[in-house]
């Protein structure tokens, strides 16, 4: 049973752009939910969905969004952005939201320059 | 607020040697969950474990619900052991979202 998985996996943007990051989930998993990982804030929770529906966000600037197709992938995406978004961004799926265990992708490492 | 604390910060071992890391939580936590996160970034699913205790070979979890704390023991530990461990759960007090600490990050030397 294939993984999580995450494209791209590295990419460089320049402040003011914006970027588009995908994640296809294990295959039956209906949950999908974003973190950002970076050296002085941590592992933090961007948002879940599940059906469709963004269940949950956390403490993120509206320039974070996403959204979550019928076949359950999942796309972030970040507009404008800033120096301080760069990070690595990882994705998990799970059978159920907010609940279950989670299975993470290898993550996409975002530079800002 | 919420918070996941995590102990000890840095732990160096000799190959071979056992070692137990920590997490604290505090406030009630469900969907205890305990990760190794590789060198390229990957979060690897070591343990689910909610309450109870799970053995995996060398390692093994146990998580006390109701005083709120996870232990994560390492036995006869590898280099390939080294990284950063994360423990995470989800904290009703915290709008239902996974809580990360901050990692224990485990070098092992041979």
């Amino acid at each position: 049973k294939a993984g999580v998985t995450q494209t791209p996996r590295y990419l460089i943007k320049t402040r003011g752009q914006q970027v588009t990051l995908s994640c296809s989930p294990i295959s039956g998993h209906r949950s999908v939910s974003w973190y950002q990982q970076t050296p002085g804030q941590g592992l933090q929770f961007l948002f879940e969905y599940f059906s469709e529906t963004q269940r949950n966000k956390g403490n993120f600037p509206g320039r974070f969004s996403g959204r979550q197709f019928s076949n359950s992938r999942s796309e972030m995406n970040v507009s404008t952005l800033e120096l301080g978004d760069s990070a690595l961004y990882l994705c998990a799926s799970s059978l159920r939201q907010f609940t279950g265990e989670l299975f993470f992708g290898e993550g996409s490492r975002l530079t800002v320059l | 607020g919420i918070q996941v604390e995590q102990s000890p910060p840095d732990l160096i071992l000799q190959e071979g040697a056992n070692s137990t890391l920590r997490c604290n939580f505090s406030d009630s936590v469900n969907n205890l969950q305990w990760f190794h996160q590789n060198p390229w970034g990957q979060l690897i699913n070591l343990f689910y474990i909610p309450s109870g205790t799970k053995q995996n070979g060398r390692l093994s979890a146990t998580t006390v619900a109701t005083e709120r704390y996870s232990l994560l023991y390492i036995s006869s530990s590898q280099t390939t052991d080294s990284g950063v461990y994360f423990c995470a759960g989800v904290i009703k007090a915290a709008g239902n979202k996974l809580t990360f600490g901050g990692g224990t990050r485990v070098l092992v030397k041979p």
